[in-house]
């Protein structure tokens, strides 16, 4: 069966350091993987967009690898503050472009202590 | 960015009773929108696609007659809960793709309690 699952239902990591979670799939072949954070009470927003071809991607703070082989993403937040406390959400999508459904992981909920 | 607002924010009704949540994509067109669904401390569950001028496409399990959508235009879908009950009560969200974009951009939320 078809099953996305990021790593732990709850991460708690002390300020400044490197917080890493893992999103990992089965019997899916995602044309490309997102990762989202969440508020709670709040939609989510989008982070980063990795395709199939990509190996990483970066943007500030913020690192994803897509490993296909492995069926696996890492998503990193470096030098970590309070403020990126929430859950973080990785999706796929089996086609190519935006109109196509996406399926989420569960989240990681993420706590960074000052 | 792309905009995508929902409203109401949050609705309480008694069972019984039908509720409509607004989707809007404020500052571009989408003639396909989506439809989630999240139980607390749950990750948002895809219900259905809704496509411009056409049916919606429902996933497994969600019952159309139920949970009807309307995507009357480029900019708005609806979706009404149908004689709500309890266990309906949820965060439904909305999302929208803007064109030749693969991001889908998300409204905030609506909270809907049945009673």
């Amino acid at each position: 069966s078809q099953k996305i699952e990021q790593n732990s239902e709850a991460l708690n990591i002390q300020e400044g350091k490197t917080a890493t979670l893992t999103c990992n799939y089965t019997n899916y072949s995602p044309a490309y993987l997102q990762w989202y954070r969440q508020d709670p009470g709040r939609g989510p927003v989008f982070l980063l967009l990795i395709r199939e071809n990509e190996k990483e991607k970066r943007k500030e703070r913020l690192k994803v690898t897509f490993d296909t082989t492995l069926k696996q993403s890492l998503f990193h937040i470096t030098a970590s503050q309070p403020a990126d406390s929430a859950t973080y959400l990785c999706a796929l999508a089996e086609g190519s472009g935006g109109y196509n459904k996406l399926i989420f992981g569960a989240g990681t909920r993420l706590a960074v202590h000052p | 960015g792309a905009v995508v607002s929902q409203h109401p924010s949050w609705v309480i009704c008694k069972s019984g009773t039908s509720v409509k949540i607004e989707c809007r994509s404020l500052d571009f067109q989408a003639t396909t929108m989506f439809w989630y669904r999240q139980f607390p401390k749950q990750s948002l569950m895809l219900m259905a696609t809704s496509n411009e001028g056409s049916k919606a496409t429902y996933e497994q399990g969600v019952e159309k007659d139920k949970f009807l959508i309307n995507h009357a235009s480029l900019t708005l879908s609806t979706l009404t809960v149908t004689s709500a009950h309890p266990e309906d009560s949820s965060f439904y969200i909305c999302s929208a793709p803007p064109p030749l974009v693969e991001t889908q951009y998300f409204g905030p939320g609506t909270r809907l309690l049945v009673l």
